[in-house]
């Protein structure tokens, strides 16, 4: 059993589509998180729900929408994708402290 | 949040003791140091958390002298595939709510 899962794993669309990209976790953890990484291999946070509230939204364009239906899924709505936006996608789930558990990621390709 | 200072990359042979070290000199008295390894095309994964001395795993080993202002993973005779990129991160407790934030990490080459 794959303890977060992230799907799709590969995801290429067009300048101006919406997508969306999903994450599920089966380890009971109460916090979640969204995770952007660019060309540079830069990790930078985007947002971060706890039991299904919005705790970090980190100056992220409001294209952005997460939503957490409960405790276990945490997924990630992009709108009116840009080029700006192709980067490798993580979700990550974590019980407390400052371990986490991260997915496969998502490669989103904006062309 | 402690910012954190590593090295930008490091090289290493088959069989060689790794040393990587991570400058932290504002930690709190609360913070812990936490060290993740992430594999070229996969997430981050958790390594190992200290707070002071000496912290071993089947993993990697973890040396936080008595100021608390550095600390040092080590990776014992590492092999190909240990071949990664070393975050370290230092923030305040080990449970509730934690914001977890990555730096530029350290990327370690492993050669035969």
């Amino acid at each position: 059993d794959t303890a977060v899962s992230q799907t799709p794993k590969y995801l290429v669309t067009q300048m101006g589509n919406d997508k969306s990209i999903k994450c599920e976790q089966n380890l009971g953890h109460d916090t979640m998180y969204w995770y952007k990484q660019d060309s540079k291999k830069f990790l930078k946070i985007m947002f971060s729900y706890n039991n299904k509230e919005l705790i970090i939204n980190e100056t992220v364009p409001n294209r952005f929408s997460p939503k957490s239906p409960d405790k276990a899924h945490l997924n990630l709505h992009i709108n009116s994708l840009e080029l700006g936006d192709s980067a490798v996608y993580f979700c990550a789930s974590s019980p407390s402290g400052w371990v986490a558990f991260f997915g496969q990621g998502t490669r989103l390709t904006v062309v | 949040l402690a910012k954190t200072t590593q090295p930008i990359s490091m090289d290493s042979y088959e069989g060689q003791e790794v040393n990587i070290t991570c400058s932290h000199n504002n930690i709190a008295t609360n913070d812990y140091i936490t060290w993740y390894q992430q594999f070229p095309s996969q997430g981050p994964r958790f390594i190992i958390q200290g707070y002071k001395t000496k912290v071993t795993n089947e993993v990697a080993s973890l040396f936080i002298p008595a100021d608390r202002k550095s600390s040092t993973l080590s990776l014992p005779r590492v092999s190909l595939s240990d071949t990664a990129v070393y975050y370290c991160l230092v923030g305040g407790g080990n449970t509730g709510f934690q914001k977890l934030v990555f730096g530029t990490g350290t990327r370690l080459l492993v050669s035969p």
